[in-house]
């Protein structure tokens, strides 16, 4: 099956550093990925949607030039936090859009 | 925002009872709907995607079905086992947005 690939897996990062994140669909082609985030009990909630060699989508109240999204090719999407602070600890994933719709593994976001 | 609602949040079965869990969703403008198995450090596995009223679909133990009029689905488990503890989302789809609800965790102990 397809297979997406998160990196890191976790991070723990100092207040107004950045992060980049990667999601990478490892078989197949992806034109389009999506970015997500969950806070605690709360459902995931899309936050942008990633095409590749265009600007990404974002939704509405998720600040882009907060949360820098990069889909330079067909299997790699980069979000990358910049200057982070607390309240965007969360649990970040991505799916990539084949056939289906795949999940990477999430990376979980603590910024101290 | 398309509110989707799962419960229980949470569920505890013994080895080998059935159970089942509820997805309700707003039924109007449908076009598909998502479950999701998501274990702890795992990527949530797709299970079903339904997209007709009265859909029934199944894979294995796990069977779901879709009422798109009332907006749910319910997902069913016959015999749960150890390996079926997980976290279970179900997502309405609309082409290229998934709304989640917050899912279900299952545990079932052995």
């Amino acid at each position: 099956g397809a297979v997406v690939s998160q990196h890191p897996s976790w991070v723990i990062c100092k207040s107004g550093t950045s992060v980049k994140i990667e999601c990478r669909s490892l078989d197949f082609q992806a034109t389009t990925m999506f970015w997500y985030r969950q806070f605690p009990k709360q459902s995931l909630m899309l936050m942008a949607t990633s095409n590749e060699g265009s600007k990404a989508t974002y939704e509405q109240g998720v600040e882009k030039d907060k949360f820098l999204i990069n889909h330079a090719s067909l299997t790699l999407s980069t979000l990358t936090v910049t200057s982070a602070h607390p309240e965007d600890s969360s649990f970040y994933i991505c799916s990539a859009r084949s056939r289906g719709t795949y999940f990477g593994p999430g990376t979980r976001l603590t910024v101290l | 925002i398309l509110n989707v609602e799962q419960s229980p949040q949470s569920l505890h079965v013994q080895e080998g009872d059935s159970t089942n869990f509820t997805c309700s969703f707003p039924s109007s403008n449908f076009y598909a709907l998502h479950w999701y198995r998501w274990e702890t450090a795992k990527s949530p596995e797709a299970l079903f995607v339904m997209t007709l009223n009265g859909d029934e679909k199944k894979k294995g133990r796990i069977s779901a079905t879709l009422n798109t009029k009332e907006g749910y689905s319910y997902l069913y488990i016959k015999g749960s086992q150890p390996e079926d503890s997980a976290t279970y989302l179900c997502a309405r789809g609309t082409g290229n947005q998934f709304y989640f609800g917050t899912g279900t965790s299952l545990t079932v102990i052995p």
